[in-house]
């Protein structure tokens, strides 16, 4: 059965620190997801990764896939608040789509 | 504004009772996803379809079907409602099915309350 874990669940972190979001997956994979929700609000699409080594960049944050290593990570690079929200990697597999618990991140002055 | 939009964007209902929630994708997109969000269950793919067909199917219950009509609109009916129903449904869509990379837009959500 595919299981995603993220970690941290929770993180804190000062404006202009970097840190990095793992996602672990338990079997191979067809692609990987990143998405972002802020409190209250929708989901929104940040990287869709499909290849061994992909990686894709938007604004400060960064992710990448190893399916080698069953692992992506998002790495955030000189947090500002507005990137404060709960963050979640979904993988797909045979046409079903599995998330982690999400990570939430709150970035402070 | 993703351009997705979900009706009704509350319902309250009794246990027991059917509903049907309805997600109108971005002009052109041809992919609908359901999803399911709680605070037991926490995100969960439900269903997509593309240009009128099933092809990826997740932790759907038997209880649940959803369908896309040609206009590409979809709807997703519960029924025999259990207060474990309760949650944030999701639509999102996409231009591409799953052959290609799909950038899912997301519509604001039906929070469903079953009392």
């Amino acid at each position: 059965e595919l299981k995603v874990e993220q970690n941290p669940l929770f993180l804190s972190m000062q404006e202009g620190k970097n840190y990095t979001i793992y996602c672990n997956y338990s079997t191979t994979s067809d692609r990987l997801y990143w998405y972002r929700q802020d409190p209250g609000k929708s989901l929104e699409s940040l990287f869709v990764l499909l290849s061994n080594g992909a990686v894709k960049q938007e604004g400060r944050l960064m992710a990448s896939l190893d399916t080698k290593a069953r692992l992506s990570t998002l790495h955030i690079t000189a947090a500002v608040h507005d990137l404060s929200a709960t963050y979640f990697c979904a993988v797909m597999r045979n046409n079903d789509m599995r998330f982690g618990a999400g990570t939430r991140l709150t970035v402070k002055p | 504004d993703s351009g997705v939009t979900q009706t009704p964007k509350h319902l309250i209902t009794a246990t027991g009772q059917r509903v049907t929630l309805r997600c109108s994708p971005r002009s052109g997109d041809l992919s609908v996803y359901w999803y399911q969000q709680s605070l037991d269950q926490g995100l969960q793919f439900l269903i997509q379809y593309y240009n009128g067909e099933e092809r990826a199917k997740g932790n759907i219950l038997e209880r649940f079907s959803a369908q896309q009509f040609p206009d590409l609109h979809s709807e997703l009916n519960l029924s025999s409602l259990e207060l474990g129903d309760s949650a944030l449904y999701f639509c999102a869509s996409s231009g591409m099915g799953l052959a290609g990379v799909d950038t899912q837009y997301f519509g604001p959500g039906t929070r469903l309350t079953v009392l």
